[in-house]
């Protein structure tokens, strides 16, 4: 099946700083990444769609502003928490659709951020 | 607005037994519904549905959708200690182009 690559799966910051999630489809071109957010115990939340060369499509609640979202190519998009605060804590995990795949998603492993 | 919800929310058996998680849904411009296991980390998919009534049969998983009643399960047997893990479903609607999840189910299996 397809893979997503998602770097890093653990990052720690200080209140403040900026911190750039990326996720990447190996072997195959990915029009759409979807970026969700999942607390503890909690199903995921999208916050995101992610459409290559154009401007990310945001849920309700989620500031822009905050997540920054850049899909400059059709393997590669990021995550950008601005100015991140402890609330921001949380597992980010982005997921790709195949073209020829449909709605079936793959997903990357996640990435736990923790902000001090 | 798009909903999914799952029941029950948390399952604790024991080795050996059956399980059965339910997914309702309702969805606009309905095309499927999706299954993913959750461990630690990443979902990984189970299984896509889009026709009622035709079981989809993986080893000891299998599912059916019931696109009248707008309900999915997914039964588990003979489960093993390796099912532990928070189970999705997922709902997709095809004009919206996306997936809408339900809370998850989270299944332990005691040995």
């Amino acid at each position: 099946g397809a893979v997503v690559s998602q770097h890093p799966s653990r990052v720690i910051c200080k209140s403040g700083t900026s911190v750039k999630i990326e996720c990447r489809s190996l072997d195959f071109q990915a029009t759409t990444m979807f970026w969700y957010r999942q607390f503890p115990k909690k199903s995921l939340m999208l916050m995101a769609t992610s459409n290559e060369g154009s401007k990310a499509t945001y849920e309700q609640g989620v500031e822009k502003d905050k997540f920054l979202i850049n899909h400059a190519s059709l393997t590669l998009s990021t995550l950008t928490v601005t100015s991140a605060h402890p609330e921001d804590s949380s597992f980010y995990i982005c997921s790709a659709r195949a073209g020829g795949l449909g709605e079936k998603l793959f997903f990357g492993s996640g990435t736990q951020l923790s902000v001090l | 607005e798009d909903k999914v919800v799952q029941s029950p929310l948390s399952l604790v058996v024991h080795e050996g037994d059956t399980v059965t998680l339910n997914c309702s849904y309702e969805v606009t411009n309905f095309r499927s519904l999706l299954w993913y296991k959750q461990e630690k980390k990443a979902p990984t998919f189970l299984f896509m549905l889009t026709s009622s009534g035709i079981e989809k049969k993986s080893g000891r998983l299998s599912s059916i959708l019931d696109k009248k009643e707008l309900f999915s399960i997914l039964n588990i047997t003979a489960t093993q200690t390796g099912d532990s893990a928070v189970y999705l479903c997922a709902g997709y609607n095809n004009a919206g182009n996306m997936l809408t999840f339900g809370g998850g189910t989270r299944l332990m299996v005691k040995p």
